[in-house]
């Protein structure tokens, strides 16, 4: 059981270029995030989806694209990368439960992107 | 903003002490979860607490809840070296179903 994964782990990428990041879970989990982490900002939710073939945007959507199609997998789309785009971002998937609105997200190991 | 803020920012203890984090949010909830990210690490869940719970134990891990004071407060008793991470809270309960509203994280260094 392997959980969340994320291809790459890093990646350096020049102004314009463009990148697929991918994340992968294994536990069935029906919701799926996409988040950007930043010194001194915390973590800020990007893309989420809610279920296979759907997707939604999250606080700073900007400048990305994604994609759900097949309920495992959730990808992340940099169409033409810049450097404000700098970032650790992470993966993370939940499933609910009756009587929560939310419940525990479980967290991929990051992928580190510069761009330059 | 439904982010919830930590409180402190940076909190620096010797090993045995307690360690407690503050946790601030402004709307309304149906949990608050909080989550430990060491360092290059993504984040690993610790403890939930519903809207209805006013405290909740989990270890060394003690988490309580006061919903009149939109706060909540996270304490690790006889801290360990390695409970050196950042601590975040995580709000729910939000008009998004699934969301989670993370705060900035308090940045915790326990010395040996």
């Amino acid at each position: 059981n392997a959980g969340v994964t994320q291809t790459p782990k890093f990646r350096v990428l020049k102004t314009g270029q463009s990148m697929t990041l991918l994340c992968a879970q294994d536990m069935n989990h029906e919701y799926m995030y996409w988040y950007r982490q930043d010194p001194g900002m915390g973590l800020r939710l990007i893309h989420y989806s809610v279920g296979e073939g759907t997707t939604a945007k999250g606080e700073v959507p900007d400048g990305y694209n994604v994609s759900r199609l097949k309920k495992q997998n959730f990808l992340l789309g940099l169409e033409s990368a810049a450097p404000s785009q700098t970032s650790v971002y992470f993966c993370a998937s939940s499933f609910l439960r009756t009587g929560l609105s939310s419940y525990e997200q479980y967290f991929g190991p990051g992928t580190r992107l510069t761009v330059t | 903003s439904q982010q919830g803020e930590e409180d402190p920012q940076a909190l620096s203890i010797q090993e045995g002490e307690n360690a407690t984090m503050n946790c601030s949010y402004k709307t309304s909830i149906n949990n608050l979860q909080w989550y430990r990210q060491n360092s290059g690490r993504g984040l690993v869940h610790l403890i939930l607490i519903r809207s209805n719970e006013r405290e909740k134990h989990s270890g060394r891990l003690r988490v309580t809840l006061d919903t009149s004071k939109k706060s909540s407060s996270l304490l690790i008793t006889a801290s360990r070296a390695a409970d050196t991470a950042s601590y975040f809270c995580a709000t729910g309960g939000g008009s998004t179903l699934g969301r989670l509203y993370f705060g900035r994280g308090t940045q915790l260094t326990v010395w040996p």
